[in-house]
């Protein structure tokens, strides 16, 4: 049972680059999101998605796209890299809204020069 | 905005004494506050939650402590132990809502 895993683990951009971030889960989970972290700042949710086919938008979706063809994956995709996205991006699953648990991915550190 | 924050940045304790983390929140319409810990190079690990008509919830060395009248969320730990160690946020989440919001994070350091 390996949770909740992201790929890659490491990647630099230069600006305009696209990219896209893959999060699996193996525990069955409904709900997904997407969160970045940046230095001093707690998580913000980018997008989340509540089952298999829906996604919804968080906090910062701005520059960002997701898809939930299958329901162990969720795809975040970057379509044109600016430094600002420069973060950390957490990959988390819940059974249900109703659970406050989230299992988070060990996380993808993203540079963009 | 409303907000989710942390009174301390870092905390340093000595192993074996108890560690209280501290937390402030404004949002009156959460239901839920949550504490999570956050290892060295490793995603947030879920630790306890609280719901919003409680005052205290006990977990296994952890405590949450509500204060809804000054809006402040408490965590402590009893015996803190190296393992302890890690970066801890609290987040807060209305009932029906997927953003749960996190605070900044406080740095718990335990010294041997």
């Amino acid at each position: 049972n390996a949770g909740v895993t992201q790929t890659p683990k490491f990647r630099v951009l230069k600006t305009g680059q696209s990219m896209t971030l893959l999060c699996a889960q193996d525990m069955n989970h409904e709900y997904m999101y997407w969160y970045r972290q940046d230095p001093g700042m707690g998580l913000r949710l980018i997008h989340y998605s509540v089952g298999e086919g829906t996604t919804a938008k968080g906090e910062v979706p701005d520059g960002y796209n997701v898809s939930r063809l299958k329901k162990q994956n969720f795809l975040l995709g970057l379509e044109s890299a600016a430094p600002s996205q420069t973060s950390v991006y957490f990959c988390a699953s819940s059974f249900t809204l109703l659970v406050n648990e989230q299992f988070f991915g060990p996380g993808t550190r993203l540079t963009v020069l | 905005g409303e907000s989710v924050g942390l009174h301390l940045p870092t905390l340093s304790v000595q192993e074996g004494d108890n560690s209280i983390i501290n937390c402030a929140y404004s949002n009156s319409a959460s239901d839920y506050f949550i504490w999570y810990k956050q290892e060295s190079g490793k995603g947030p690990q879920f630790i306890i939650d609280i719901r919003s008509n409680m005052d205290k919830r006990q977990g296994q060395r952890v405590t949450v402590l509500l204060n809804k009248t000054v809006k402040h969320l408490s965590l402590q730990i009893a015996a803190t132990q190296p393992g302890d160690s890690a970066v801890y946020f609290c987040a807060e989440k209305e009932y029906n809502n997927n953003d749960m919001r996190f605070g900044a994070g406080t740095r718990l350091t335990v010294k041997p």
